[in-house]
């Protein structure tokens, strides 16, 4: 079984502050890593997919980075928006796994006026 | 364009019984998997089908069983349902020309094992 973590486990913030979140995973064998946005009641939906050493990604005020070599990524929340509240998902695939995904149990956020 | 249904949306069962949840997706992907998620427990895979014809275990996948039953739909079963199976249960898709397997989410299902 993979070991992927993600800290904090949930986090409160006010509306305006930025945030960011950590998801570590192995560091060897690398395909991909999968950041998901999944909101109460609803199903996750894919945010990013990153795959090179060094990758950034941008969606609006949400971006990722990738680090490959030490097994970690970053999402980072600029200026949070209520709207913002959510739980974020990432998820590792190594090269020995056909299509399998293996999640973290994600980072609540709670984002309040 | 649907993407990924699931029936039902709610079910509760007794323990001892049996049933079958239902997965299908029109976005004609090879790859179809299920996932249970419990509180501080994230997703966990208990079966997944790569391609048509072909099924695998997951992490978590005693009292299940799975049907890749043609390309668009994945069955799980639940022969004799145990209170440990409580859960919410995610059916999820992703195809060759999603960008490194993207997953698709159907909208999950609510089971209660009393």
């Amino acid at each position: 079984i993979l070991n992927v973590e993600q800290s904090p486990q949930s986090l409160h913030v006010q509306e305006g502050d930025s945030t960011n979140f950590t998801c570590s995973f192995p560091s060897s064998n690398f395909y991909a890593l999968h950041w998901y946005r999944w909101e109460t009641a609803k199903s996750p939906e894919a945010l990013f997919v990153m795959t090179l050493n060094g990758d950034e990604k941008k969606k609006g005020r949400i971006s990722a980075t990738l680090n490959t070599k030490e097994g970690y990524s970053y999402l980072y929340i600029k200026g949070s928006q209520p709207e913002d509240s959510a739980t974020y998902l990432c998820a590792f695939r190594n090269t020995g796994t056909a299509s399998k995904l293996t999640f973290g149990t994600g980072t609540r956020l709670q984002v309040t006026l | 364009n649907a993407g990924v249904t699931q029936t039902p949306k709610f079910q509760v069962l007794k323990t001892g019984q049996s049933m079958t949840l239902q997965c299908a997706q029109d976005m004609n992907h090879n790859s179809m998997y299920w996932y249970r998620q419990d509180p501080g427990m994230g997703l966990r895979l208990i079966y997944y089908s790569a391609s048509e014809g072909t099924t695998d275990k997951g992490e978590v996948p005693n009292g299940y069983n799975v049907s890749r039953l043609n390309k668009r739909e994945f069955s799980l079963r639940l022969e004799s349902a145990a209170p440990s199976q409580t859960s919410v249960y995610f059916c999820a898709s992703s195809g060759l020309a999603a960008p490194y397997n993207e997953q698709f989410f159907g909208p999950g299902t609510r089971l209660t094992v009393l």
